[in-house]
């Protein structure tokens, strides 16, 4: 059973256009994330929810818009998609999220490969 | 200049070697530090965290925090082919937003 599933795994679209990514996890944890990789591999935090309230709020382009339905689900939306939103966006959870050997335990998704042609 | 830097590499070495990943940070504040392991088209996937100063050792793999310093180590021993991906540092503070924040990652290869 995969833990942290995400969908799609691939995704090219024009620029200009709107698109979503999924995320799911099936391991009753509390906190979600958002990542995106930029070719150079460099991972950098977008969104985190906790209990579907956003918590974690990085320096995005409001042009990214994530959506907590239930605590298993965390969704992205980006609208108007440009040439440098391409990179490899990655979904995680955590069991919770005050400090505690805990925290750090974050489970990643496979990715979803976004290329904006 | 980053919170967190990483070599990025690429590192080769033969199979059974001995092999040193390392960051530095700049912030204080840090109090867990992790290793991610990713392998290609894959997610990032955690090896080890340790959590202020010290050492802390899981099989074939050890991991250094020099706090005073602000410098931390992986140590791979008798390292396999099998170990070849990108390796991750990342980190924590415990107050404020509790983010991860990561290194750009070591891209290492083992020869056989």
């Amino acid at each position: 059973d995969t833990a942290v599933s995400q969908t799609p795994k691939y995704l090219v679209t024009q620029m200009g256009n709107d698109k979503s990514i999924k995320c799911e996890q099936n391991l009753g944890h509390d906190t979600m994330y958002w990542y995106k990789q930029d070719s150079k591999k460099f991972l950098k935090i977008m969104f985190s929810y906790n209990n579907k309230e956003l918590i974690i709020n990085e320096t995005v382009p409001n042009r990214f818009s994530p959506k907590s339905p239930d605590k298993a689900h965390l969704n992205l939306h980006i609208n108007s998609l440009e040439l440098g939103d391409s990179a490899v966006y990655f979904c995680a959870s955590s069991p919770r999220i005050a400090g505690g050997p805990h925290q750090e335990t974050q489970y990643f998704g496979p990715g979803t490969r976004l290329l904006v042609l | 200049q980053k919170e967190v830097e990483q070599d990025p590499g690429p590192l080769s070495v033969p199979e059974g070697a001995i092999v040193s990943l390392n960051c530095t940070y700049s912030n204080s504040a840090f109090q867990y530090f992790m290793w991610y392991r990713q392998y290609s088209r894959k997610g990032p996937e955690l090896l080890m965290y340790t959590y202020s100063s010290g050492n802390k050792e899981d099989g074939r793999f050890t991991a250094q925090v020099d706090k005073s310093s602000k410098y931390i180590s992986l140590f791979i021993r008798d390292s396999q082919p099998s170990d070849s991906a990108t390796y991750l540092c990342a980190m924590i503070k415990i107050q404020g937003a509790q983010k991860l924040v990561f290194g750009q990652g070591t891209r290492l290869t083992i020869n056989p």
